[in-house]
């Protein structure tokens, strides 16, 4: 499993209300990825990041925040959490000294009500 | 962008046949091309990939296959067990360009296995 995990693996949340996902790495990648999965969609791209305080927009970033302090953690704020963004959330981090090879945590199933 | 189509999006076999999932994939630039196996309520696992040096892979009952000049690519699995089904994920990315090895994903095919 790469070391990774994920916090909380399940929450329901009101809309308007704050939420922060936890990625926590324990084999000093430096790639990390969060994406979302709904059905029909696959899995997408929300944001990533490289290294320390360096990250950047994936496909699908609107309402989504990101911030990477230390290389092992790597955290997904949604401001105002919206019905829409009901989903399943995972990280993924890449082995390190490579960006090919991704490996992916156990998921966070966030509804939003 | 980069834009992955993968089908069919449900196959059904019996037990012992042949299993294929075709990817195509837009942009040329990219280079790495891996499949994910994603098991009912379980996370993505890489189980193949292949890079845009080499035209095939195998893994003992899995393969796959890369035809840069069409853009597709495809996952083959033989001698199929129902232990097999699942959804699968091909994926493709440029790691060398500006993007970090960002995958984009097709959007997946369920295989089911029937005993």
């Amino acid at each position: 499993d790469a070391g990774i995990t994920q916090s909380p693996r399940h929450k329901v949340t009101e809309t308007g209300t704050p939420v922060t996902l936890r990625c926590h790495q324990t084999e000093n990648h430096r790639y990390m990825y969060w994406y979302r999965q709904d059905p029909g969609h696959g899995l997408r791209l929300i944001h990533y990041s490289y290294g320390v305080k360096d990250t950047d927009k994936g496909e699908v970033s609107d309402g989504y925040s990101v911030s990477r302090s230390k290389t092992e953690d790597f955290l997904l704020t949604l401001e105002s959490a919206t019905s829409s963004q009901t989903s399943v959330y995972f990280c993924a981090a890449s082995l390190p000294g490579t960006v090919y090879e991704q490996y992916f945590g156990p998921g966070t199933r966030l509804t939003v009500t | 962008g980069e834009n992955v189509e993968q089908h069919p999006s449900t196959l059904s076999v019996q037990e012992g046949d042949s299993a294929v999932i075709k990817c195509t994939y837009s942009d040329s630039a990219s280079n790495y091309f891996p499949w994910y196996k994603q098991e009912l309520g379980k996370r993505p696992q890489l189980i193949i990939d292949i890079r845009s040096n080499v035209g095939e892979k195998k893994d003992q009952r899995i393969a796959v296959t890369l035809n840069k000049t069409a853009k597709h690519f495809s996952l083959h699995i033989t001698e199929t067990q129902p232990e097999d089904s699942a959804v699968y994920f091909c994926a493709a990315s440029n790691p060398d360009g500006g993007s970090q090895g960002n995958l984009i994903f097709g959007k997946g095919t369920k295989l089911s296995v029937k005993p």
